[in-house]
């Protein structure tokens, strides 16, 4: 069973601080990696994906890849309260075009 | 990015009966997906629809209980049959990019069986 484990939380952070959010994923195969922000009520939103070992950054948003650990994370600089919500780790399987999903780790950033 | 709406964005259902889910893409896409998100849960793949033939289902679903159509590469419908209030759940379509394997979500469709 290919699996994407993130920590469920709450990740409770000041406003101002790095918020670290954590990955880990079983398929050895898979080759691209996604961060979806999901508020809730509402419908995940792709914010990051990474494709090779290393960081990628995007405005207050650094992805970071390790593939042979098998861990992805995602750093927040300068964490904002709408910044709070669920973050979802995704991993495509092996080559294929289907994506497996962590169940989320929520976030709450305090003024 | 192409836009991607569902209709309904919400309902309210007896149980025994059926309701279909729309989901329409303002461009051509290859790849479009169906997900259940329960409370509180992740998302789950129920499954790829594919443009002119059958779905791929994934394991715990069947075309019986939640058959799809892909008429064509813009528009695909979820239905869920004989509902039952474990049914009661969001249900979300993507389409996907095949170079970036990147998928983009419609707003979801939020169901209460009763």
């Amino acid at each position: 069973q290919k699996e994407v484990e993130q920590n469920s939380g709450p990740l409770s952070v000041p406003e101002g601080a790095i918020a670290s959010l954590n990955c880990t994923y079983s398929d050895r195969g898979s080759q691209s990696f996604f961060w979806y922000r999901q508020y809730s009520g509402k419908s995940p939103e792709l914010i990051m994906s990474i494709y090779s070992n290393g960081d990628k950054e995007d405005g207050r948003f650094t992805a970071q890849l390790n593939k042979a650990s098998q861990y992805v994370s995602l750093l927040i600089r300068d964490s904002q309260p709408s910044d709070s919500a669920t973050y979802l780790c995704a991993v495509n399987e092996g080559r294929g075009d289907k994506l497996i999903f962590g169940t989320g780790t929520r976030l709450q950033v305090f003024p | 990015s192409a836009v991607i709406s569902q209709k309904p964005s919400r309902d309210i259902c007896q149980r025994g009966t059926s309701l279909t889910i729309q989901c329409q893409v303002d461009s051509q896409v290859t790849m479009m997906f169906w997900y259940r998100q329960q409370p509180g849960q992740s998302l789950t793949l129920i499954a790829t629809a594919n443009q002119g033939s059958e779905a791929t289902y994934e394991s715990g679903f069947v075309i019986d209980k939640f058959p799809i159509s892909r008429p064509n590469l813009t528009f695909s419908t979820l239905t869920v049959s004989n509902m039952s209030p474990e049914d009661s759940s969001i249900y979300l379509c993507s389409f996907g990019t095949p170079s970036t394997d990147t998928q983009y979500f419609g707003p979801g469709t939020r169901l209460t069986v009763l």
